[in-house]
């Protein structure tokens, strides 16, 4: 049974620029959620897809937006990157999308100049 | 929508002391709560879970925690540390919504264990 993984670790963008960051869930699992993790903070929720659907949003503008495909794997795209951006992103795979438990992968470090 | 508290974003010990990890949740009719472990540059490892049954849980590497619906609490605990246990430790509580379910996390306590 695979884990969850996620591509690239790290990533250096300039200010203004669109980035695309991937996430292949864990095997049997049909669920993708996405969390940004700013310096210091916990994991704040940014949408969760399901079925190739969105089917929940955090507290983050529109300029943040995703896709889930037909093997379940994930991208997150962030459009005019701002300095805040600048965070940790972790994908999180679970069976279903009412299901509580999460696995989490490895992250992909964000860094906005 | 839940909130969480940790109440402590440092904590000092020595190898092979007994620590406590505080954590404290906004209540709920019925409430998930997880306790997950983040090495550096790493992303996050699930200690334990409380989903009902027996309020002490018992997960990896010698962790437990005891589920006090009356106080809103689960504190994390282990009896002896090691210095691999210096990791930031994050607690979390299942949100609920229509339709699909989000963890919301505290904003972490930092365990870090001297020799």
């Amino acid at each position: 049974e695979t884990g969850v993984t996620q591509s690239p670790t790290h990533l250096i963008k300039t200010r203004g620029q669109q980035v695309t960051l991937r996430c292949s869930s864990q095997s049997g699992h049909n669920t993708v959620s996405w969390y940004q993790q700013a310096l210091g903070q916990g994991p704040q929720f940014i949408f969760q897809y399901y079925r190739e659907e969105e089917n929940g949003r955090g507290n983050f503008p529109p300029r943040f937006s995703g896709l889930q495909f037909p093997n379940y794997s994930s991208e997150l795209n962030v459009n005019a990157l701002e300095l805040d951006d600048s965070a940790l992103y972790l994908c999180a795979s679970s069976l279903e999308q009412t299901y509580n438990e999460q696995f989490f992968g490895p992250g992909t470090r964000l860094t906005v100049l | 929508a839940q909130s969480v508290t940790q109440l402590d974003s440092q904590v000092p010990v020595f190898e092979e002391a007994p620590v406590e990890l505080r954590c404290n949740y906004s209540s709920s009719v019925s409430v998930y709560l997880f306790w997950y472990v983040q090495y550096p540059n790493q992303g996050l490892q699930l200690l334990l879970k409380y989903l009902s049954g027996s309020t002490l849980v018992k997960g990896i590497n010698g962790f437990e925690a005891e589920f006090n619906k009356s106080q809103t609490s689960f504190h994390l605990r282990k009896p002896s540390v090691h210095i691999s246990d210096t990791a930031e430790y994050f607690c979390a509580v299942s949100d609920q919504h229509a339709g699909y379910s989000t963890l919301t996390f505290g904003k972490g306590t930092m365990l870090l264990v001297s020799p």
